[in-house]
């Protein structure tokens, strides 16, 4: 099946340096990539939608100068978190959408537990 | 805009006991409803979907929903509860945006089941 793989599974980085997120559709093309941060406890809160050669579309609220969102690729999207404050930390999951599947097919990645010390 | 409400942030049931976690949703056209599974510090794992053919859909481990469109809610349910089903289950319905089709999830519930 569909599988996007998520790199690093988790990062510990200091206050003010900035961090890069993979993700990786290993056996489909991923048009459209979704990055979602979660906080403790809390549901899943959409950032920003990209599609593969154009500029993310981010959600209301969030910050697209500190989560800059790549996908160049057919296969690949980043997100990078800049000057990253201990407010940055969370979990970070990316997901896409399953081309052929209609509109159930959506496959997650595995997820990035950032701290920022 | 969609939204899902599950109600309940916690539910607590016996090992063997039926498992019922809530879900309703807005939508002002038909949606596509879904139901996933997060064990800690992992990604999401979909239980189930409902694109709009069966009402009543049946997925992994057991788990099965209906869409009832007359109380707009598509409650996930499992006639006799596990150990291993203690973990966070998110309700998710699928919305258009102007760059693609996400996901938008409700606050999710932590199941706990004791032995």
């Amino acid at each position: 099946g569909a599988v996007v793989s998520q790199h690093p599974s988790r990062v510990i980085c200091k206050s003010g340096t900035s961090v890069k997120i993979e993700c990786r559709s290993l056996d489909f093309q991923a048009t459209t990539m979704f990055w979602y941060r979660q906080f403790p406890k809390k549901s899943l809160m959409l950032m920003a939608t990209s599609n593969e050669g154009s500029k993310a579309t981010y959600e209301q609220g969030v910050e697209k100068d500190k989560f800059l969102i790549n996908h160049a690729s057919l296969t690949l999207s980043t997100l990078t978190v800049t000057s990253a404050h201990p407010e940055d930390s969370s979990f970070y999951i990316c997901s896409a959408r399953v081309i052929g599947t209609g509109a159930g097919g959506y496959t997650f990645g595995s997820g990035t537990r950032l701290t920022v010390v | 805009a969609q939204s899902v409400t599950q109600l309940g942030s916690h539910v607590s049931v016996s090992e063997g006991a039926l498992v019922l976690l809530r879900c309703n949703y807005s939508s002002s056209v038909p949606p596509y409803l879904f139901w996933y599974v997060q064990y800690p510090n992992q990604g999401l794992q979909l239980l189930l979907k409902y694109t709009s053919a069966a009402t009543l859909v049946k997925g992994i481990n057991g788990f099965e929903a209906e869409f009832k469109k007359s109380e707009t809610s598509f409650h996930l349910t499992k006639p006799s509860a596990h150990m291993s089903d203690a973990a966070e289950y998110f309700c998710a319905v699928s919305e258009m945006n102007q760059a693609g089709t996400a996901l938008i999830f409700g606050k999710g519930t932590t199941l706990s089941v004791s032995s």
